[in-house]
């Protein structure tokens, strides 16, 4: 079984759209996150929600919006795709923040390509 | 601001060689440091490292920390083809922050 699962894996649309990107865990974890990785390969971190609730908010745009309907679930919203949206978006999660099994590992799904033409 | 420098940005070796890839840092409140391989999908763990000086060993690869001087270094023996990857170094901050490195793009030619 896949642990964490991202849907779509491939996404092509164009400028101005509004798409949605979805990710769901079952390795019971509490906190979950989104990281955008570019074309030169360089990962880094958009939001983290612990237990369903807004941790890490980076310097993203608002036309970015995640939402986590339970702490299994985070998604991704993006409204008004721009070009420079154009990337593989990771979805990962990790144990409980801070408690005994938080080794910081992150597990990672297998990525979501986005290419807004 | 964080900040992870990983170096070199890329490296091609042949089979057998043995390579050294670096990873420095500059954090405020650090709590540990992680490499992660990354083939052609997701990132997949392999070392998590909390103390300076205690070697990390998983097969032909360890990792040591250094806190004192903010690095840590990833080492692969008798490198194979399938070593071929990125190797991203991130640094655990409080807050419960990942920042990744650029990354280190080995390719271990036959």
């Amino acid at each position: 079984d896949t642990a964490v699962s991202q849907t779509p894996k491939y996404l092509v649309t164009q400028m101005g759209n509004d798409k949605s990107i979805k990710c769901e865990q079952n390795l019971g974890h509490d906190t979950m996150y989104w990281y955008k990785q570019d074309s030169k390969k360089f990962l880094k971190i958009m939001f983290s929600y612990n237990n369903k609730e807004l941790i890490i908010n980076e310097t993203v745009p608002n036309r970015f919006s995640p939402k986590s309907p339970d702490k299994a679930h985070l998604n991704l919203h993006i409204n008004s795709l721009e070009l420079g949206d154009s990337a593989v978006y990771f979805c990962a999660s990790s144990p409980l923040r801070g408690g005994d099994g938080d080794t910081g590992e992150l597990f990672f799904g297998e990525g979501s390509r986005l290419t807004v033409l | 601001e964080d900040k992870v420098v990983q170096s070199p940005l890329s490296l091609v070796v042949h089979e057998g060689d043995t390579v050294t890839l670096n990873c420095s840092y500059e954090v405020t409140n650090f709590r540990s440091l992680l490499w992660y391989k990354q083939e052609k999908k997701a990132p997949t763990f392999l070392f998590m490292l909390t103390s300076s000086g205690i070697e990390k060993k998983s097969g032909r690869l360890s990792s040591i920390l250094d806190k004192k001087e903010l690095f840590s270094i990833l080492n692969i023996t008798a490198t194979q083809t399938g070593d071929s990857a990125i190797y991203l170094c991130a640094v655990k901050s409080s807050g419960d922050k990942l920042t990744f490195g650029t990354g280190t793009r080995l390719a271990v030619r036959p």
